[in-house]
């Protein structure tokens, strides 16, 4: 049973628009989130994250939206940049208070940012 | 500083066989995770060491199995490898503190290929 579900597989923008990306969850004891980038050859690498105690969390083009009661984040970048293009995998963690290391992953979204 | 890195990078098996993949972690980080990455399944929670003890363990067969040495460094093994095993293998280390989440760095991975 997937936890973190990411529907889009692909999404492709234009340069200098809002590229949004969605995230869903399922499992209610999940309270911290993550969204991490992905290059080919490359380990993914941290973007931004969201408490669950929060609704938004905001870095430069990039920000987080949290919505506990549809169980749902999305991430936007604004404006789009082709070196934006990659793999975007939205994480979450429970007991993030605790020593709970454990990440679990969406299948990930490849953006695509068009010049 | 440097980052995590892995070996090998790129690893050919063929069904049957055993492979030990190692991880060296950010020097300091004393918690190192595993996570398989497939097309299908995305990315997934192996398990997670500390202090060389294995802490979290994700839905994976016997047949995985990992180590963590008194310098941090890890090994996974995969024994009597099958197909589907083909994938990417990444590593990640993070800091251990007494709250709140600590950011986990991942290496480049490993692909193997099981034939």
């Amino acid at each position: 049973d997937q936890q973190v579900k990411q529907n889009s597989p692909s999404l492709s923008v234009q340069e200098g628009r809002i590229s949004i990306l969605n995230c869903d969850y399922t499992n209610s004891m999940f309270d911290y989130f993550l969204w991490y980038k992905k290059y080919p050859a490359e380990g993914p690498t941290f973007l931004i994250s969201i408490s669950s105690i929060k609704d938004k969390n905001e870095d430069g083009r990039f920000t987080v939206f949290l919505n506990k009661s549809a169980k749902h984040l999305s991430l936007h970048i604004v404006p789009s940049q082709p070196g934006d293009s990659a793999v975007y995998f939205c994480a979450a963690i429970s007991n993030s208070g605790g020593s709970n290391y454990k990440l679990t992953f969406g299948k990930g979204t490849l953006l695509t940012v068009n010049p | 500083k440097a980052g995590v890195t892995q070996t090998p990078r790129y690893l050919i098996k063929t069904r049957g066989q055993q492979v030990t993949l190692s991880c060296s972690p950010i020097s300091g980080h004393r918690s190192v995770s595993w996570y398989q990455q497939t097309p299908g399944q995305g990315l997934q929670f192996l398990f997670e060491y500390f202090s060389e003890t294995q802490r979290n363990k994700g839905n994976f067969p016997g047949r995985f199995s990992g180590r963590q040495f008194s310098n941090s460094r890890s090994e996974m093994n995969v024994s009597t490898l099958e197909l589907g095993d083909s994938a990417l293998y990444l590593c990640a280390s993070s800091l251990v503190g007494d709250q709140g989440y600590n950011e986990q760095f991942f290496g480049p991975g490993t692909r193997l290929t099981v034939l």
